[in-house]
């Protein structure tokens, strides 16, 4: 069965530095979205993407943050200057256009800042 | 606002027994959905009901939806040790593109 696949599964890193998170989305999916779950907390609405631009983006999703679909195949979501309160687990999820609104996760990374 | 609050926060049962958890939610919607998360795991989707729809099963699950009341509730028949993990409602932001709001998750421990 198809899934959503991220790439590391767990990144350690220093304040400051830039991380990127990979995603490869279900392949006939259109949508795509970030999610992000801070220890023992909800998981949070990041950003979706629809047709190689951002639809929708969140209070969280500042200036930091970016994402690119650089292939026909990969999702990824930058951090610039990574922060200590940046640490979380970040999810990516995919739907397809038949069922909009069912959407597929990943396993996630864990993003751990130092 | 807070979409989507389940309670309890926590439940602990024996296998065999059945697990209900609840959710509440405050704005109109389009669909409900749950979503198992096993410990430091991804989101799996379980179940999707839409508003126009009552009651929905699947397998040993079965969710009921009251717009009147907006809630909703996951009903786990015959739970197994496997079935331990958090549950989370979620529902489609009305005003938004697709973005899911869940609530804070319920953890169900069900013992052998």
């Amino acid at each position: 069965e198809p899934e959503v696949t991220q790439t590391p599964s767990h990144q350690v890193t220093q304040m400051g530095q830039e991380v990127i998170l990979r995603c490869v989305p279900i392949s006939n999916h259109l949508y795509f979205y970030w999610y992000r779950q801070i220890l023992g907390q909800k998981v949070e609405f990041l950003v979706s993407f629809y047709n190689n631009e951002i639809s929708e983006k969140s209070e969280i999703f500042d200036d930091q943050f970016s994402v690119e679909r650089p292939d026909g195949s990969n999702f990824t979501l930058k951090i610039r200057s990574t922060k200590l309160e940046d640490s979380a687990m970040y999810f990516c999820a995919s739907s397809s256009p038949a069922t909009v609104d069912t959407q597929y996760f990943g396993p996630g990374t864990r993003l751990t800042v130092l | 606002s807070q979409q989507g609050e389940e309670d309890p926060q926590a439940l602990s049962i024996q296998e065999g027994e059945n697990a209900t958890m609840n959710c509440s939610y405050k704005t109109s919607i389009n669909n409900l959905q749950w979503y198992r998360q096993n410990s430091g795991r991804g989101l799996v989707h379980l179940i999707l009901i839409r508003s126009n729809e009552r009651e929905k099963h699947s397998g040993r699950l079965r969710v009921t939806l009251d717009t009147s009341k907006k809630s909703s509730s996951l009903l786990i028949t015959a739970s197994r040790a496997a079935d331990t993990a958090s549950y989370f409602c979620a529902t489609l932001d009305s005003g938004g593109y697709n973005k899911l709001i869940f609530g804070a998750g319920t953890r169900l421990a069900v013992h052998p």
